[in-house]
């Protein structure tokens, strides 16, 4: 698939905002995915927003949707120490099953 | 909370040899999917199965792998004859339903290094 690109690294501070960005280059994408990884586990589906939309929130998550410039992003609000994960961008494709994936997005998040 | 399990967390093989991965998918889904990740670079697709076949795969899943669910319960992947280049992290999925906004569950995955 096409290449969704997303910065590989991101360090806040405990109680400040994150925010993760991903770009995608597959403009027939119907929905995009954030996952989260923790260590030692699957990843986990955090979120998702529908391509005709601009905006979802969920509680500290906000999705933001700018599908002109094909980006997304995902801000955690009051981020934890337990928010440290490695968080993935992912598209569906036009047809079928499969997820594209990001490499991740490591958050370190500091007392 | 129901989840997807994969064993082993581990597996160690020498280059040529066979190896299958196994997954328990959530009980009462019916698609299942394999992803892996080569340290360093993105989750990629694999395979999706539907209704005991193949419904999908991807450029990856060539001659050397095959999947199959031989009981209710177990969905494995086999590797035929292991390369170097097929050391990664394997990722079982299911989900209940197809299409484009299912919600599919990950296992925690098989790390698999081939020596």
């Amino acid at each position: 698939g096409e290449d969704v690109e997303q910065s590989l690294f991101l360090s806040v501070r405990e109680g400040d905002s994150s925010v993760i960005n991903c770009t995608y280059t597959d403009s027939s994408s119907t929905y995009l995915y954030w996952y989260k990884q923790e260590p030692g586990a699957g990843l986990q589906l955090l979120t998702y927003i529908f391509s005709n939309m601009d905006m979802k929130q969920d509680q500290r998550l906000t999705v933001l949707l700018n599908k002109k410039d094909k980006h997304l992003s995902l801000r955690i609000a009051d981020t934890q120490t337990g928010d440290s994960a490695i968080y993935f961008c992912a598209e569906s494709p036009s047809s079928g099953y499969a997820l594209n994936f990001g490499k991740g997005t490591s958050l370190l998040v500091t007392p | 909370e129901p989840e997807v399990t994969q064993t082993p967390s581990h597996q160690v093989t020498q280059m040529g040899q066979e190896v299958i991965l196994r997954c328990v998918p959530i009980s009462n889904h019916l698609y299942f999917y394999w992803y892996r990740q080569i340290l360093g670079q993105k989750v990629e697709f694999l395979v999706s199965f539907y209704n005991n076949e193949i419904s999908e795969k991807s450029e990856i899943f060539d001659d050397q792998f095959s999947v199959e669910r031989p009981d209710g319960s177990n969905f494995t992947l086999k590797i035929r004859s292991t390369k170097l280049e097929d050391s990664a992290m394997y990722f079982c999925a299911s989900s209940h339903v197809g299409g484009l906004n299912t919600e599919a569950f990950f296992g925690q995955g098989t790390r698999l290094t081939v020596v």
